[in-house]
């Protein structure tokens, strides 16, 4: 069975500190797909970034950054120089192929709380 | 452009009172999904239909219902509400077409069993 594990519970930073959030997952499935999404304090869940298993390049996206690593099954999330606008609960969440209806395991989520 | 709609956004229900939540998409997508926050453990699905007229169990399906009788609605019912169920509930649907895209989320509904 699929499962995602996102240790860090909460991580407080100060604004323009770098914070790395941790993402270890386990599937038997060698298709799969690795997913974060962001719940601001609104309470939205808002995707930032989809990455499929053959893959393991890591991807840049401004201030954000993901490093998937299939010998450690991580798939962590970077964010360089913090704002207080990066407080949100942050999601890491995995689907396998072979899913019936592509539904997702997410891991428990990381509270980032970035101070000014 | 109103995505995924879920009806109501809160709700405080009475133990063994019942009640409907309302998922509506308008992005003709063939998935949908019912899933429940609960601190320290993320989301969880409840139950998901992959097109109009079906329906499977998820992880945690017990004291939920759903019905998807139409392509753009997905119901999930409570029959008889318990204080575990007091949770924030999400809808979410997928296109058919792409396979494992993401999930579009609706804004989620808060609901409270006293």
């Amino acid at each position: 069975a699929q499962k995602v594990t996102q240790a860090q519970t909460e991580i407080s930073v100060v604004e323009k500190e770098d914070v790395t959030l941790d993402c270890v997952y386990e599937t038997r499935d060698t298709t799969y797909y690795l997913f974060w999404y962001k719940q601001p304090p609104s309470g939205e869940l808002v995707f930032l970034i989809r990455r499929n298993s053959f893959d393991e390049q890591n991807e840049i996206s401004g201030r954000y950054s993901w490093n998937f690593q299939k010998s450690t099954s991580s798939f962590n999330f970077t964010i360089t120089a913090s704002q207080v606008v990066d407080s949100a609960v942050y999601f890491c969440a995995l689907s396998e192929r072979n899913n019936a209806g592509n539904m997702l395991t997410f891991g428990g989520g990381t509270r980032l709380m970035v101070k000014p | 452009n109103a995505g995924v709609t879920q009806t109501p956004k809160f709700r405080v229900l009475k133990t063994g009172q019942s009640m409907t939540l309302l998922c509506a998409q308008d992005m003709n997508h063939e998935y949908m999904y019912w899933y429940r926050q609960d601190p320290g453990m993320g989301l969880r699905l409840i139950h998901y239909s992959v097109g109009e007229g079906t329906t499977a169990k998820g992880e945690v399906p017990d004291g939920y219902n759903v019905s998807r009788l139409k392509k753009q609605n997905f119901l999930l019912g409570l029959e008889s509400a318990a204080p575990s169920q007091t949770s924030v509930y999400f809808c979410a649907s997928s296109p058919l077409e792409e396979m494992n895209t993401e999930a579009f989320f609706g804004q989620g509904t808060r609901l409270t069993v006293v």
